[in-house]
């Protein structure tokens, strides 16, 4: 069955430092993964998927197959980025259903 | 610009009580999906459907329905609230992908409602 980890509830940093918010995944098939972003009164929204390679508001995620992880980075964190994040992983079978991790709070402080 | 609504931000309820949630994308998506998110334990899949009137049980229906008469609209039923159900509830749709294989694109979601059952 697949499942997707975030081993950290909390995690606190300062403004300017680096942050890496971690996912783990365990699926038989071949994964396609996601980050969601809850901002505070917002809705959940999408942050950024591994098949597009991206760069989203400075944050990046590369899909290491080896050790099945997919963590969340930003050299320079942003109070902005104060806000839940939520890696999930889509079930390609199944209309696109989402195994959601349990997710992170992420605070930056000035 | 929003794309998907959700018919009530907070709900209270009495225990026992037969509870409605509606959902109403305007994107034509076929898939559109009911989660509970509680903290620590992320979002987790109550129902989703992938067409009208087809529906599939997520990871923990027990104690919930759904129904999807049109292609616009997912309603969540509690056919008797219990205490346990409180909850913040999200609906979400997305795009089946044009071909076999093909990547799933994003899932939008409403705001939420915050049910509490007294």
């Amino acid at each position: 069955a697949q499942r997707v980890t975030q081993p950290e509830k909390l995690l606190s940093v300062f403004k300017g430092a680096p942050v890496e918010l971690k996912c783990n995944y365990s699926y038989s098939g071949s994964p396609e993964l996601f980050w969601y972003v809850q901002y505070s009164r917002q809705r959940l929204q999408l942050l950024l998927r591994h098949i597009s390679r991206e760069s989203i508001k400075g944050f990046t995620a590369d899909l290491n197959k080896g050790e099945t992880s997919f963590h969340l980075k930003k050299p320079f964190a942003q109070e902005e980025d104060s806000a839940m994040y939520y890696c999930a992983l889509v079930q390609r079978t199944s209309y696109g259903k989402l195994t959601f991790g349990q997710g992170t709070i992420l605070t930056v402080h000035p | 610009d929003v794309k998907v609504t959700q018919s009530s931000r907070y709900l209270v309820k009495r225990t026992g009580e037969k509870v409605f949630l509606e959902c109403v994308q305007d994107m034509d998506h076929e898939n559109m999906f009911w989660y509970r998110q509680d903290p620590g334990l992320g979002l987790r899949l109550i129902y989703f459907s992938y067409d009208v009137k087809m529906k599939e049980k997520g990871d923990i229906p027990e104690g919930y329905s759904v129904s999807r008469e049109k292609k616009e609209r997912f309603s969540l039923i509690l056919e008797s609230a219990s205490t346990n159900q409180t909850s913040m509830y999200l609906c979400a749709s997305t795009q089946t992908p044009p071909f076999s294989g093909g990547s799933y694109n994003e899932q939008f979601f409403g705001p939420g409602t915050r049910l509490t059952v007294l």
